[in-house]
This record gives structure tokens, sequence and C-alpha cells, in this order.
């Protein structure tokens, strides 16, 4: 089936560790994502990629760093630099601009 | 900037009852907009979208219209069932690379039978 998978499901970190969230797509989508999402702040923007080996920084970058250095791959790693790691975690992809965003089932951190 | 303002929640509604939403934007050019919704510990999925002014989007029986004048895209369901709890989103984008949809903080929506 086609479909964008997130993994793990669930993920602890200790303080100061760093730790790193897969996003696999098999739509062929050129553009990806990923939004943090905290309760009552909805989804942040955290960095995009409209196509391979590009990336760029979106609303909250501060202590994540991301690569795509395949279509089908947009790993995100959450830095011991980001000071409020524990959160869900959402990626999604498209196949460009204005067009539906496919998400996947999200990674749920929790920094122990 | 450009910016989505969503009702506060959580919006309580007895089953069959009607049920409205409300969205706002602000926006620098002609976007696109968008209703997400997201059941409990999964992803978004696409409920409807609507692409230029006057445009309506439905699915499921929801429906929303693009109101250029009022900068609106307010969420409308005539009657709702318990399956319908969720929290729901509201989105623009723009049809130029290099953008991102811009999402409202959610409203989520509890239906009791």
């Amino acid at each position: 089936d086609g479909g964008i998978t997130q993994s793990p499901k669930y993920l602890f970190r200790k303080e100061g560790q760093n730790v790193t969230l897969s996003c696999e797509q098999n739509l062929n989508h050129d553009a990806m994502y990923w939004y943090r999402q905290d309760p009552g702040q909805g989804l942040r923007l955290i960095y995009y990629s409209q196509i391979v080996n590009d990336f760029q920084k979106g609303d909250i970058a501060e202590g994540y760093s991301v690569s795509r250095e395949k279509k089908e791959s947009f790993p995100l790693t959450v830095t011991s630099a980001q000071k409020n790691p524990t959160a869900f975690y959402l990626c999604a992809s498209a196949a460009g601009p204005n067009t539906e965003a496919f998400f996947g089932q999200g990674t749920r951190l929790t920094v122990v | 900037g450009n910016s989505v303002t969503q009702m506060e929640g959580p919006v309580t509604l007895s089953e069959e009852a009607f049920l409205t939403i409300n969205c706002t934007y602000t926006a620098t050019g002609y976007p696109s907009l968008f209703w997400y919704v997201q059941y409990p510990g999964e992803g978004l999925q696409l409920l409807l979208k609507a692409t230029k002014a006057d445009d309506k989007g439905s699915n499921k029986g929801f429906e929303a219209t693009y109101r250029k004048e009022t900068t609106s895209f307010h969420l409308e369901k005539g009657s709702v069932q318990v399956s319908d709890s969720a929290v729901y989103f509201c989105a623009l984008t723009f049809n130029q690379a290099g953008t991102a949809l811009i999402f409202g903080k959610g409203t989520t929506l509890s239906v009791s039978s």
C-alpha cells in the first residue's frame, strides 16, 4: 500500500541524548515536512524539503536537524540543544505546493 | 505574515446537532484553504479543500465555502455523529514552490449520544 510511515510510534530519550525519528514514503512525493504538535498549539513547522539534497528551516528549527539523501526518506534528529523536546511529531509528504498533504501516524517523544 | 485563526474549543454537541467551526485567515496573496481531521493518536487526514474564492469543499457531510470578502472558511455539518469526535484543523498554503501548510491551533469536537 502507498503511504507514509513513521517509526517508532513511541520513543523515550534521556536528557542530553540525540534521537532520530524515521519518516519514509512510497508515494513518489517530492515535498516532505516535519511538524511538531503540542496541546493547544496546533502544528508548527520544523523543517521541510522540496527536493532531494535540499531542505529549509521552518518556524521552530532550533535544536533539530534533518537530511534528505533519498526521495523516500526524511529523518529528523532531535538534538540535545532542543530545550523542550517532549511532543508529538508528525511527518507529511505532498506531490507539490497546493496539493493534499499525507501524514504519518506520528511519533510521541518523551524525555525522561 | 500568513496565519490561521480557529475558534477555541472544545465544542461539545449532542448527536444530530448542527456543527459550525469558525476559521479565518490572514494571507499575503491568494491561498488555498483546507480542513484536516485528526482522530485520537493518529496523524491528520484531509477532510476537504477549496482553491479559490467562492469554491465550496465538501466531504462526508462536511462543507466549507471560501469567502474572500470575510477571509473565512468555516466548517459546517448539518447532523453530527459520535464518530465525528476528533480534532479539526484549518490550514492554508500557496501555489508556489517552497511553501508549506500553515495550520490553526485546532478545535476539539466531542459528540455524545
